[in-house]
């Protein structure tokens, strides 16, 4: 079946520091979302990747698709503690479903 | 405010009660999407509408959970009998079937579900 890791599983850093993140997957995959989640809230979509190499920006955030479309990853920069929740980089079948990881959950220290 | 709304937020309810839950999509959103999120987890897919038509389901959704979408608008998840193993995060998403797609979904903000 389909693989997707997240890594790292966790980070605490320090506000003002840039943070990276990224997604692997055993599958190639045509579409690539992050989401964040804030703790009892639903996730909230950030950035929606739909083609090999692509490179988006959203304020401090910006997210690549991979070559191989087997990864991407997220880059935030200059972390404010508004930062702070659970990101997930899930992809999605023909049907629309999504498929998520584990998240990488992200604290930053004031 | 026009995003996806879920009620009840919390449910706390006896082991072998039913539930329903209920959710309301953006409007102009014709997909509609069920997950369920367990503590540390991601979420995981149980079914989807398409309008009023339900066009998958998960094997996570046993028999008995059912979802419904009557007019193509809100829909409705109910889980008969409930089961401590039930307790969990439901999620609901929506998304327009054009342009970025069914791939862009919007959450709604959840209903705990808690079965002691």
């Amino acid at each position: 079946g389909q693989q997707l890791n997240q890594s790292p599983q966790s980070m605490f850093i320090q506000e003002g520091e840039d943070v990276s993140m990224n997604c692997t997957s055993s599958s190639i995959f045509n579409t690539w979302l992050w989401y964040k989640q804030e703790p009892g809230e639903g996730p909230v979509l950030l950035i929606a990747l739909y083609k090999a190499g692509e490179l988006t920006s959203n304020g401090r955030l910006t997210a690549q698709f991979g070559i191989t479309r087997k990864d991407s990853f997220l880059n935030i920069s200059a972390s404010i503690p508004s930062d702070v929740g659970i990101y997930f980089c899930p992809t999605s079948s023909n049907t629309g479903k999504l498929i998520f990881g584990q998240g990488t959950t992200l604290q930053v220290k004031p | 405010d026009t995003g996806v709304s879920q009620d009840p937020r919390h449910k706390i309810t006896k082991r072998g009660q039913n539930v329903t839950f209920r959710c309301d999509p953006i409007s102009e959103h014709n997909r509609l999407y069920w997950y369920r999120q367990t503590l540390g987890q991601g979420p995981e897919f149980l079914t989807y509408f398409q309008n009023e038509a339900q066009l998958e389901k998960s094997r996570l959704l046993s028999d008995r959970f059912s979802a419904e979408r009557p007019k193509g608008s809100f829909s409705t998840l109910e889980i008969q009998r409930t089961e401590q193993g039930d307790s969990a995060m439901y999620l609901c998403a929506s998304s327009p079937s054009w342009g970025g797609g069914p791939y862009e979904q919007y959450f709604g903000p959840g209903t705990r579900l808690t079965v002691t």
